[in-house]
């Protein structure tokens, strides 16, 4: 079974400029979460959906927003892009979004903004 | 918000050496979970301790998870090249809080 894909691998954009990054979730899986990785920190969360309702949202700024399709699929969407922004973005995804459920990762996206 | 501290920050060692990295807060926690990070790769979970005082063995690498719930190590016995990468302890942010809070890491290097 494909495990969570995302896409595009990497991307480079410039100050100002909009981004859309997507996710697939694993197949049965209702949950999908995002989380940002600078360069030498841990992941840090920025959103949770479930049944395409938003669950949680961590400590990032309305530029940052996401949405969840009926096929469980997701984008996180970032608009007026900073530098602070590169990171490598995650998406995992889980069975039914249960706290202390495993969450299983994707590669992630490599933004890279200049 | 709770803060994960993860010691070392950065662990060079020669394969066959043991090692042990350390996890702690100032927080209780109903669970701690721990994931290693390849480069390139997202997180894999490892682990997930629950009870206060629990050990837990995975082949080479052992868990503990503090009698308080504040704390946890892992330890890896006789390193090989292939536990090179990025160690992280998590923990989910409060009771029905869906937010996962990672710590920076402990970025180990295995040498052959």
């Amino acid at each position: 079974d494909a495990g969570v894909t995302q896409s595009p691998t990497h991307l480079i954009k410039t100050r100002g400029q909009h981004v859309t990054l997507r996710c697939s979730p694993i197949s049965g899986h209702k949950s999908v979460s995002w989380y940002q990785q600078v360069l030498g920190q841990g992941p840090q969360f920025i959103f949770q959906y479930y049944e395409k309702e938003e669950r949680g949202r961590g400590n990032f700024p309305d530029r940052f927003s996401a949405r969840q399709f009926p096929n469980y699929s997701s984008e996180l969407n970032v608009n007026a892009l900073l530098l602070g922004d590169s990171a490598l973005y995650l998406c995992a995804s889980n069975p039914r979004g249960d706290v202390g459920e495993k969450l299983f990762f994707g590669s992630g996206t490599q933004l890279s903004v200049l | 918000t709770q803060l994960l501290e993860q010691s070392p920050q950065f662990l060079s060692i020669q394969e066959g050496e043991n090692l042990t990295v350390y996890c702690n807060s100032s927080s209780v926690f109903s669970s701690l979970q721990w994931y290693r990070q390849e480069p390139g790769e997202g997180p894999v979970l490892l682990v997930t301790v629950v009870t206060g005082g629990e050990v837990k063995k995975l082949k080479r690498l052992t868990f503990q998870f503090g009698d308080a719930r504040k704390d946890s190590s892992l330890h890896i016995t006789a390193a090989q090249p292939g536990d090179t990468g990025l160690y992280l302890c998590a923990a989910y942010s409060g009771a029905g809080s869906y937010q996962l809070t990672f710590g920076k890491g402990t970025k180990l290097s295995v040498i052959p």
